[in-house]
This record gives C-alpha cells, sequence and structure tokens, in this order.
C-alpha cells in the first residue's frame, strides 16, 4: 500500500483567506482523490485528480472554490479558497491502490477551521 | 444508483464483548466492498476488503466481515472488544467501473469499561 502524507495536518484561517494542502505519495499513482469530512460525517469526494488532466469534479464543488494541481504522478495540492466558517472540515486526500478492486489509500487528513 | 446503509450512528459494546456494525449495500452487480477505520484525528485505514474471492474477509485488528449476497450485507465483527477499538467504522462499495467508492454514513464504535 502508499504511504501518503499531508501537509499541514491542521489550521485555524479567518475567512476570506485561502488555504493550500499538500498531498504527497512514496510511489507513482495514476489516481488521486480529494474528500471533505464535515464534523461528525461521512466523507464527500471533492474531485478527481489524474496527472496530465485538469480535475474531474463533483457536483456542488466548483473549481474557483478548490482548485487542484496534479503536476506529477506522486504529489497533488487542493486548495480552498475565500474560506467561510462553513468550510471548516477535515481535507483528505487518497490514491487508487491499483490492481483493479478500487482500493483507496488515505492520508492523514487536514483539519482545518474557519473563524 | 449505488448506496450503502450502515445501521446505526453509534453502537456501545462492553470490552470483551462481541462487536457486530451492520452494512448493507444496493447492487445488482456484485461489487467490491471495504471497511475502514477512523481513530480520533487521523485520516482513514484500511480494515479489509471483499473482492469476490472468499466470503468471509479476514482483516486487521482481529476483525472479519462475511459477504451475503443474498441480504446484499457485509457486517464487520469481532468476537471481543478491546479499549483500543473505539473509533469510526465505514463501510464502503465501488462498482468497479469509475474508479470511485461510495462512502456509509459511519458508525461510531463506543466501548465501555
Amino acid at each position: 500500500s502508499a504511504v501518503i502524507s499531508q501537509k499541514p495536518s491542521r489550521d485555524i484561517c479567518q475567512r476570506g483567506t485561502s488555504l493550500t494542502i499538500q498531498c504527497q505519495v512514496d510511489s507513482q499513482v495514476t489516481m488521486m482523490f480529494w474528500y471533505r469530512q464535515q464534523p461528525g460525517q461521512s466523507l464527500t469526494l471533492i474531485a478527481t485528480a489524474n496527472q496530465g488532466s485538469e480535475a474531474t469534479y463533483e457536483s456542488g464543488f466548483v473549481i474557483d472554490k478548490f482548485p487542484i494541481s496534479r503536476p506529477n504522478l506522486t504529489f497533488s495540492t487542493l486548495t480552498v479558497s475565500n474560506m467561510s466558517p462553513e468550510d471548516s472540515s477535515i481535507y483528505l486526500c487518497s490514491v487508487h491502490g491499483g490492481g483493479g478492486t478500487d482500493t483507496q489509500y488515505f492520508g492523514p487528513g487536514t483539519r482545518l477551521t474557519v473563524l | 444508483a449505488q448506496s450503502v446503509t450502515q445501521l446505526g450512528s453509534h453502537v456501545s459494546v462492553s470490552e470483551g464483548a462481541l462487536v457486530l456494525l451492520r452494512c448493507n449495500y444496493s447492487s445488482s452487480v456484485p461489487p467490491y466492498l471495504f471497511w475502514y477505520v477512523q481513530y480520533p484525528n487521523q485520516g482513514l485505514q484500511l480494515l479489509l476488503k471483499y473482492t469476490s474471492a472468499a466470503t468471509l474477509v479476514k482483516g486487521i485488528n482481529g476483525f472479519e466481515a462475511e459477504f451475503k449476497k443474498s441480504e446484499t450485507s457485509f457486517h464487520l465483527t469481532k468476537p471481543s472488544a478491546h479499549m483500543s477499538d473505539a473509533a469510526e467504522y465505514f463501510c464502503a462499495v465501488s462498482d468497479g467501473s469509475n474508479y470511485q467508492l461510495i462512502w456509509g454514513a459511519g458508525t461510531k464504535l463506543i466501548i465501555k469499561p
């Protein structure tokens, strides 16, 4: 399984500002996913990020609010733009594990609080 | 569309008692099924997965799950609960067509001393 790290692990931000979250994988992977987990809730997929193409966003998420970069096969960033308190969540990146079973492996998450 | 139902947002068991966390999915196509665990302030860790091999799947930390196609269920069990099992457990399903997982709402497992 892949080893995934995220930076920062947590942050407290002021409304109206932006935060960029980094996701680093120890091996090359084709598909990476970004999730949001609101307090006490399950995971909601924000977008799928493939290297060399634009991210594919799920319903309710737009590129202007959550721009994603995927410059290579081991790295991705998610930016949360123009933040409001409603953006306070845990943001998780995951990678598709390959092998045809759709297993995903997760990073430790970034806990974001917006004041 | 695929969906996953986890019965019980909170399950409380005594230490040493049987753990049973329920998961039902809706699918006409035999899916891939997963259980993940999330300890406080951590990411998700894969507990076990069903991928059309044996219907009884053994995972880490003494957990196992049984795939029952006739009941569209994939319940998670552990014979004897330990305090360290206190966490949130998520069931997920993939239909193998778009690489995404469909997630259940999660069940918080509480262990009573």
